[in-house]
This record gives structure tokens, C-alpha cells and sequence, in this order.
């Protein structure tokens, strides 16, 4: 069985750019999530979807990030403008439904200089 | 609100020692408690798992007993490898909360020498 696939692995920017991150979560998982995970910190949940809605994003910062999912399967987060504290590992998860095990992508690593 | 405290690292011992990586976790309700680890390079990993009170979660030769009196969930391993080298998180999620948003902790990390 595949995993959860993201893209880039790496990517580095300078402030004030735009950046798009991908995500391809396990066929048939209905729930998927994006977290950020700063360096020295757990990862905190940005936005968590369940098929194509929104189930939570309390913790997206709003003004600069979005994310969407609209056919329900794959997701993409995006930023813009950039600012250097957003330099962090994004990672996606996804899981069956709302209360089962989480599976991680690997993540994609953002430098913004 | 809901919280996990985790041990700092980095936690730096030799083969075939003895693993503990404290953990304890506030939360309202009565939460389902993780251990996560993540390899360099690598996405996070459930390590183990335990959803109410005595449980003992295990895998890999890990071990944690989810101790409610103390609200712990201590991480050991009786004899470690240099494959086990990694971060490990720490992590609660509340099933009381509509959706399964999971807590985590800042992570410990784990170097084991050869």
C-alpha cells in the first residue's frame, strides 16, 4: 500500500513569495490534515478535511495560508506572501476517518531567507 | 486546554542501555495517549498506543503503561540499538472532542551510540 506522497521535499524562498505545497494522501482515506512542525516543536494542526469540506482550521493563519481539497483526494497548502517564521516542516497525514490512526507523509522542509 | 510535556533532549546513550522518555499530558476528558517517532529523513510513525487507563501500549520492544493517578505515559525500551535513533514524540487526542485533533509534544531526541 502507498503512502501518504508530498511534494517538494525541500523548497526554499525569500519573504514575501508565494509557495504551494502537495499532497496525495493513502487511496480511500477520507480525512486528511496538514500540520506545521517548527523546528524544536511538535507538530501543530493547520487545517484538517474530511472528504472535501473543512472540519477544523482554528489554527490556520488566515490572512496568508489557504489550503484546499477539492475533489476530496489530493490537497494542496499554500502561502503567500511568505515570512520568515513560516519556515518549518510541512507535514500531511491522513486517515480512514475522523478517530483512526493518523499516516504521515514524509514532509516538505520550507526555508524562507 | 489539553497539553503534553515530554522530557527535553537530546537523550544520548550506548547500546543495549536502558530507554526511559518521561511523558505527561493534561486533558479535560480522558484522552487516548501515542508515542510517535520520527526517523531522520522521514514522516512520523505510531510507535504505540493506549486508550484508557492501565492500558500498556507496545511495539519494537517499547513499552508505556498509561498511568492515570499520575497522568504519565513513560516511554522505555529495555535494551536500545543504533537503529532506534530517532525523535520521539508524545500525544494525546481527546475522544470527547468532535473531530480526533492530536497534541503533540515537542519531541525528544534519541542518539544511541554503537
Amino acid at each position: 500500500e502507498a503512502g501518504v506522497a508530498q511534494s517538494p521535499r525541500y523548497k526554499i524562498i525569500e519573504k514575501r513569495q508565494s509557495v504551494a505545497f502537495w499532497c496525495n494522501p493513502i487511496s480511500g482515506h477520507a480525512t486528511l490534515y496538514w500540520y506545521q512542525q517548527i523546528l524544536g516543536q511538535g507538530p501543530k494542526l493547520l487545517i484538517q478535511f474530511q472528504n472535501n469540506g473543512v472540519v477544523d482550521d482554528s489554527q490556520l493563519p488566515k490572512d496568508r495560508f489557504s489550503a484546499e481539497r477539492l475533489k476530496g483526494v489530493d490537497s494542496t497548502l499554500k502561502i503567500q506572501p511568505a515570512k520568515l517564521e513560516d519556515s518549518a516542516v510541512y507535514l500531511c497525514a491522513s486517515s480512514l476517518h475522523q478517530k483512526n490512526i493518523q499516516y504521515f507523509g514524509a514532509g516538505t522542509r520550507l526555508s524562507v531567507l | 486546554g489539553d497539553s503534553v510535556t515530554q522530557m527535553e533532549g537530546p537523550v544520548t546513550l550506548s547500546e543495549e542501555a536502558f530507554l526511559t522518555i518521561n511523558c505527561t499530558y493534561t486533558a479535560t476528558g480522558y484522552p487516548s495517549l501515542f508515542w510517535y517517532v520520527q526517523y531522520p529523513g522521514e514522516g512520523l510513525q505510531l510507535l504505540l498506543k493506549a486508550t484508557k487507563a492501565d492500558d500498556k501500549g507496545s511495539n519494537k520492544g517499547f513499552e508505556a503503561t498509561y498511568r492515570k493517578e499520575t497522568t504519565s505515559f513513560h516511554l522505555e525500551k529495555g535494551s536500545v540499538q543504533v537503529s532506534d535513533s530517532a525523535v520521539y514524540f508524545c500525544a494525546l487526542s481527546d475522544p470527547g472532542n468532535r473531530d480526533d485533533k492530536i497534541i503533540f509534544g515537542k519531541g525528544t531526541r534519541l542518539h544511541i551510540l554503537p
